[in-house]
C-alpha cells in the first residue's frame, strides 16, 4: 500500500524551513527519501533504518518512529537547489532482503529569491 | 561508473507495436527494478530481479515482460502497447535488497503510445 505524504506541494522564501511527512499503514523496515528534479532521476537523499533514529546532511535530516510507522524530512534554511519533488519510499518489515520499495506520491517543493 | 544506463530515452510507439526497453548497471549490483511513473502517483514497481535467471512481478506487471539472463542488463518488454502504456520508465539497481540500501536509478524512458 502507498505510503501518504504532506503536503503535496510547498511554496518556500529562500532560507525558510519546511517539514514534508510520510506515513504508513504497514510496520516499517525502513524509509528512504528521494529527491527528483524536473525531467531527471531520482535522487536517493538517505535512509532510515531504526526506530526514533535521525541522520542527515548539511541543512537535509530525517527522523522515523517506528512505532507510529512514520517519517519526516526536515530542509532548514533552504536553497534555491532544495527545489524539486520529494519521495519517501517505504519498505515493509519483510526484512532486509525486501525488494519491495513502495513509493508515495511525492511532495513538490518550490524554493523562491 | 556509467551506473545506471537506460535505452533509448524517448520513444513513440503505434497502438499494438512492441519494443524492448534497454537497462544495463556497471556496479555489479544483484536487485534491479523497472518502476513506471505517471503524473501526480510516484513510482510504480512493474518488476524486480534478484539475480540472473530470477525474476517475479511487483505492483503493475500486467502488459509487460522481463527476463534477466546476466547480472549487468534486465531489459523490459513491451506487448502490443497500448495508450495506458504511456509514462516515465525508471530503472534501478541495488547492491542488496533495499531494506538497508539506496537504490540507484536511470535516467528513465519517456514512452509515448499513440
Amino acid at each position: 500500500q502507498q505510503p501518504v505524504q504532506s503536503p503535496q506541494a510547498v511554496i518556500l522564501r529562500e532560507g525558510e524551513d519546511a517539514v514534508i511527512n510520510c506515513s504508513s499503514s504497514k510496520a516499517l523496515y525502513s524509509v528512504h527519501w528521494y529527491r527528483q528534479k524536473h525531467g531527471e532521476a531520482p535522487v536517493f537523499l538517505m535512509i532510515l533504518l531504526k526506530g526514533g533514529e535521525q541522520k542527515g546532511h548539511e541543512k537535509i535530516s530525517a527522523s522515523f518512529n517506528e512505532k507510529k510507522q512514520q517519517s519526516s524530512l526536515y530542509l532548514t534554511a533552504s536553497q534555491l537547489s532544495y527545489s524539486g519533488t520529494y519521495f519517501c519510499g517505504t519498505v515493509p518489515f519483510s526484512g532486509a532482503g525486501s525488494y519491495q520499495l513502495t513509493f508515495g506520491k511525492g511532495t513538490k517543493l518550490s524554493v523562491i529569491p | 561508473n556509467a551506473g545506471v544506463t537506460q535505452t533509448p530515452k524517448f520513444r513513440i510507439l503505434k497502438i499494438g507495436q512492441s519494443m524492448t526497453l534497454q537497462c544495463a548497471q556497471d556496479m555489479n549490483h544483484n536487485y534491479m527494478y523497472w518502476y513506471r511513473q505517471d503524473p501526480g502517483m510516484g513510482l510504480k514497481l512493474i518488476y524486480y530481479s534478484v539475480g540472473a535467471g530470477i525474476t517475479d512481478k511487483g505492483e503493475v506487471p500486467n502488459g509487460y515482460n522481463v527476463s534477466r539472463s546476466t547480472t549487468e542488463d534486465f531489459p523490459l518488454r513491451l506487448e502490443l502497447a497500448a495508450p495506458s502504456q504511456t509514462s516515465v520508465y525508471f530503472c534501478a539497481s541495488s547492491a542488496q535488497g533495499v531494506g538497508n540500501t539506496e537504490a540507484f536509478f536511470g535516467q528513465g524512458t519517456r514512452l509515448t503510445v499513440v
